[in-house]
This record gives C-alpha cells, structure tokens and sequence, in this order.
C-alpha cells in the first residue's frame, strides 16, 4: 500500500521560515510533487523532486531523500498571501499519484 | 494557454440524483484525471483517463463513473446521489498521464457539488 503523512495545521509569523514536512511509504517511486492550494481554489503546482537533494525556486525550496522516504517543503520570508494548504503527491510507476492529507499553514502577523 | 476549465463551479442536487460533471483539459493534453476532495478525507483519487481509456481507477462505488471523448474532454457521473458525496470534484490534465516521469498535473477550478 501507499502511505503518506503530514502534519495537519502549522502556524508561523510573517517574515519568518518554516518547513513542511512529508513522509511516505511506497512502492514504484517515481516523484514527489509539493501543491499550494489557498482555501476554495484548485490546487497549484510549487515543485518537483525526483532526485535526492534541494530544489530551490526563489523563496521555496523542497528537499528529497529517497532512502528515507522523507521530503520537506521550506518556505523562506514567509507572507500573509502564503497561508493556504500544502499538499505533497507522490507519483509511482504505472500508478496514480497519491497525495497526502495536506498542511494547513496559518501565517500571522 | 487556456487553462483546465471545469462545468458547473457549483451544483445542488437532492439524494437519489444523479449528476454529470464537465472536464475540458489543457490543449494538448491527453490525461484527465478526477478527484473528490472533502474536509475529512482530503483529495482522492477517483480515476484517470488517457486516450479515451481509463487507466487507473481508485477505490469508490461504481456510482462513480467516467469517460473520455475523443477531444480529451471528460465527464464524471455519479448515480443515486448520497448526502456523502457531498464534495469538491476537481480534474486534473496532464500531457502524458499519471505513472510517467515528471508528469505535472494542471488542476481545474473544481465543481462544489451539494446533495440535500
């Protein structure tokens, strides 16, 4: 089976750093994905590891380590506008992503 | 590029209903997958389709039912509506279809469906 975990609610203050993190239990690996999805919209898509290591796109960053079936999403200089739900998707071989249960992060003034 | 756009944004129905919901993807793309996302379950996977086939399909009722025409558009019907079912339904369009390297799926704005 195909399991993945997240911590449900996470609260920081503006301008600050906080990191997301992202287990899985999985077979056929092919990919993690990391969503942004602000309450009543689609999800939209932040990154992409495959790879074992740091992705870095301006004030995110996702880090991959395949041996541990672990991955964190780190969001620097933190802004109201980025308190949303952070859903991460792994992507097997031959098989459906399966997301995990999302992290609803709070960002307060 | 136009977007995935998804018909209606939002639907009231009574239990016993039925219901058909639209997915038209991004131009291009072959794979339309769909999902029901509540506040209790999160987002799951319902099925996906790929060159008017289905793929892979998750673990709902066969009320849950889809297709795919020959434009890639897609639609989803759900039978004998419960209160349960009571959910966001997005779709998601991808170019190559789920289990294939970086395969990024583009997501619609959702249908809000509400069974009374």
């Amino acid at each position: 089976g195909q399991n993945i975990d997240q911590p449900t609610e996470m609260t920081a203050t503006e301008g600050a750093i906080v990191q997301i993190n992202c287990t899985y239990q999985t077979s056929g690996f092919n990919g993690l994905f990391w969503y942004q999805q602000h309450a009543g919209e689609a999800p939209t898509f932040l990154s992409y590891n495959v790879l074992d290591g740091l992705e870095e796109k301006g004030r995110f960053s996702s880090f991959l380590s395949r041996s541990k079936g672990y991955s964190y999403l780190l969001l620097k200089e933190l802004q109201m506008k980025d308190s949303a739900s952070y859903l991460c998707a792994v992507n097997n071989y031959g098989q459906n992503f399966v997301f995990g249960p999302g992290t609803r992060l709070s960002v307060l003034p | 590029k136009a977007g995935v756009t998804q018909t209606p944004r939002y639907l009231i129905k009574t239990r016993g209903q039925q219901v058909t919901l639209s997915c038209s993807p991004i131009s291009g793309h072959r794979s339309v997958s769909w999902y029901q996302q509540t506040p209790g379950q999160g987002l799951q996977f319902l099925f996906e389709y790929f060159s008017e086939t289905q793929r892979n399909k998750g673990n709902f009722p066969g009320r849950f039912s889809g297709r795919q025409f020959s434009n890639s558009r897609s639609e989803m019907n759900v039978s004998t509506l419960e209160l349960g079912d009571s959910a966001l339904y997005l779709c998601a369009s991808s170019l190559m279809g789920q289990g294939v390297s970086y395969n990024e799926q583009f997501f619609g704005p959702g249908t809000r469906l509400t069974v009374l």
